[in-house]
């Protein structure tokens, strides 16, 4: 079965330091991968996604996360942390086979980042 | 465009009771599921729907049910209501349902639902 990890449940960083949000997944095939954010009482927000091409992906708000294929990472990363990024981060990875042809996410348990002033 | 939309944002159940979790979307997505968020289980796929009039099961699916009579609305329904079905659900859609892997979702902002 496919599956995604974050292994930390939170994060703690300063502001102005960079930062990493881990995940790794388990796929059979080739991994399509998402990165969301989730802010107090709001839906997910999509941050970015790697689906072929470049290992580095940019994304919104200065984000990018790197695709490793030989570690089977996806880790998420911004060279300088504001107050503002402090929110819940969840990975995912689309499976073609969880649910059919039409490729539903599967989802982390998330990992919640606090970054402070 | 407000893309999706979910209502009601907050509601509280007596175990038992029936009620309907609304979702809309003004995309004209194919695509739309329902999740529930839970403390240290992320999202679980409940339901899905690849266009109007097909729906299917996700891993969640037992104690709702959902219709899509129009591409518009996805409607989740709680037919009896249990403390375990205590949760926030999450409403999404995407533009197409098939060979999309590289769509991302649009979520709505929940329904946070207790049941006592």
């Amino acid at each position: 079965a496919q599956s995604v990890a974050q292994p930390e449940d939170q994060v703690k960083v300063a502001e102005g330091n960079p930062l990493t949000v881990k995940c790794t997944y388990s796929v059979s095939g080739n991994p399509y991968l998402f990165w969301y954010v989730q802010y107090p009482n709001r839906g997910l927000q999509f941050l970015l996604k790697y689906i072929t091409g470049d290992n580095l992906v940019k994304g919104s708000y200065g984000f990018e996360a790197e695709f490793n294929k030989s570690q089977t990472s996806f880790h998420l990363k911004k060279p300088s942390a504001l107050v503002s990024d402090s929110a819940l981060y969840f990975c995912a990875v689309r499976d073609p086979d969880y649910g059919g042809s039409q490729g539903n996410l599967i989802f982390g348990k998330g990992t919640k980042l606090s970054v402070k002033p | 465009n407000a893309g999706v939309t979910q209502t009601p944002k907050f509601q509280v159940l007596k175990t038992g009771q029936s009620m309907t979790l609304q979702c809309a979307q003004d995309m004209n997505h194919e695509y739309m599921s329902w999740y529930r968020q839970d403390p240290g289980m992320g999202l679980r796929l409940i339901h899905y729907s690849v266009g109007a009039g097909i729906t299917d099961q996700g891993e969640v699916p037992n104690g709702y049910n959902v219709s899509r009579s129009t591409t518009e609305d996805f409607p989740l329904r709680l037919l009896s209501a249990a403390p375990s079905q205590t949760s926030v659900y999450f409403c999404a859609s995407r533009p197409e349902a098939f060979l999309a892997v590289n769509q991302p979702q649009h979520f709505g902002d929940g329904t946070r639902l207790s049941i006592l």
